[in-house]
């Protein structure tokens, strides 16, 4: 079945600095790829999504690139920010399913 | 935008009652989906419903039922509500074109005491 594994958290990191939260997975065919975000109090909303191999994702100053070979879709940030402080959670669907897998969340806190 | 709105966010309940948890989108989505969220566990899907009246069991359906008489409303049901159903319960929804990108409420939090 299909799975998705990301870094555990918590994630403590200063303001400016490069942000990497892990994510592999394993599917059957050819998944969509999704980061979704969870801000404190609220619900979950697609941060970035990426559909095929090679593919970026893009929003808010974050990025993750679909690699097929290493099964991967790491998030990345070149400078975070405080109120990027959230849990972020990677996710797939495949088969042209409604269904969605997410991982446990990884949960970011910025300090200034 | 969509929204999803649920009809709490935080219920008290005592061990043994019914449990209603309401779930509204005003996009006409045809999916609707339960998840309950804890931590270190992540989400896991308790039902689905991809039509009205039509209803599909998740990873942890045991303990839940659901009920989609209205394609806008999709409402979880605690038959008897135990400890162990303490939790944060998420609705999300989605449409055909997109049926994959999701749309959550902003939780209820539920203590069963």
């Amino acid at each position: 079945g299909n799975s998705v594994t990301q870094m555990e958290g918590p994630v403590t990191l200063s303001e400016e600095a490069f942000l990497t939260i892990n994510c592999t997975y394993t599917a059957t065919g050819y998944p969509s790829l999704f980061w979704y975000v969870q801000y404190p109090g609220e619900g979950l909303q697609l941060l970035l999504k990426a559909t095929k191999a090679d593919d970026k994702g893009s929003n808010k100053g974050f990025e993750a690139t679909y690699r097929k070979e290493t099964t991967s879709f790491h998030l990345e940030k070149g400078s975070v920010q405080v109120s990027d402080s959230a849990v972020y959670f990677c996710a797939l669907s495949s088969g042209g399913y409604q269904k969605v897998t997410f991982g446990t969340g990884t949960k970011l806190q910025v300090i200034p | 935008d969509v929204k999803v709105t649920q009809s709490s966010r935080y219920l008290v309940k005592r061990t043994g009652e019914k449990v209603f948890l309401e779930c509204v989108q005003d996009m006409d989505h045809e999916n609707m989906f339960w998840y309950r969220q804890d931590p270190g566990l992540g989400l896991r899907l308790i039902y689905f419903s991809y039509d009205v009246k039509m209803k599909e069991k998740g990873d942890i359906p045991e303990g839940y039922s659901v009920s989609r008489e209205k394609k806008e409303r999709f409402s979880l049901i605690l038959e008897s509500a135990s400890t162990n159903q303490t939790s944060m319960y998420l609705c999300a929804s989605s449409g055909i074109l997109a049926k994959n990108i999701q749309y959550f409420g902003a939780g209820t939090r539920l203590s069963v005491l």
